[in-house]
């Protein structure tokens, strides 16, 4: 049951610029997550947003939440190479349940 | 730090056999899932606990098994691998109460191949 869909599904970008990926889901959500994963890694998570906030910051990540549209975005401010890797959105569809992971977006930065 | 461990990066197994994949987690955390991850399909969950001797099916669970026999070790249980469970497994771990509400922690996976 795919819940999160990210957009685009892949991004190439010059270190120093930003990076902005969407993400959009079906059904009402307690929180959405973050979670960032390096090739042939695990996913380590980045930030959570809880469904009454509509912003939240974490060093160069910014991420912003639109419960009426159903959508959120994760900001990268000033790229490095290091920021290469693959970005997942993940929802709590509801009550006790896991989180549900989008397909992700593949974030590549050219030094 | 947060640490979970599985048992192995790399795995070959020949179809038909029993494959079992290792998990622990040092954080004494309840909840402990297993996923599986292929190019275009993301994040499919096969099985989840959120406690000892308990587990709950999730999307794929057909053709795996699961056992938690203590609170920091989940281990999946392919009962008769075959060469469409070729994949990357992906242990994660979060702390109790709403499962929902906490973010997971994730091993480093292992690639497992069924020639």
């Amino acid at each position: 049951s795919q819940q999160g869909e990210e957009d685009p599904q892949a991004l190439s970008i010059q270190e120093g610029e930003n990076a902005t990926m969407n993400c959009s889901y079906k059904t009402s959500i307690n929180n959405l997550q973050w979670y960032r994963q390096n090739s042939g890694r695990g996913l380590v998570h980045l930030i959570l947003i809880r469904s009454n906030e509509r912003e939240k910051h974490s060093g160069r990540l910014r991420v912003t939440l639109d419960t009426s549209k159903k959508s959120s975005s994760l900001l990268i401010t000033a790229s490095r190479a290091a920021d290469t890797a693959s970005y997942f959105c993940a929802t709590v569809p509801s009550g006790n349940t896991p989180l549900v992971f989008g397909k992700g977006t593949r974030l590549s930065v050219i030094a | 730090d947060v640490k979970v461990t599985q048992s192995s990066r790399y795995l070959v197994k020949r179809t038909g056999e029993k494959v079992f994949l290792e998990c622990v987690q040092d954080m004494d955390h309840e909840n402990m899932f297993w996923y599986r991850q292929d190019p275009g399909l993301g994040l499919r969950l096969i099985y989840f606990s959120y406690d000892v001797k308990m587990k709950e099916k999730g999307d794929i669970p057909e053709g795996y098994s699961v056992s938690r026999e203590k609170k920091e070790r989940f281990s999946l249980i392919l009962e008769s691998a075959s060469t469409n469970q070729t994949s990357m497994y992906l242990c994660a771990s979060s702390p109790g109460g709403a499962a929902s509400y906490q973010p997971q922690h994730f091993g480093d996976g292992t690639r497992l191949s069924i020639l």
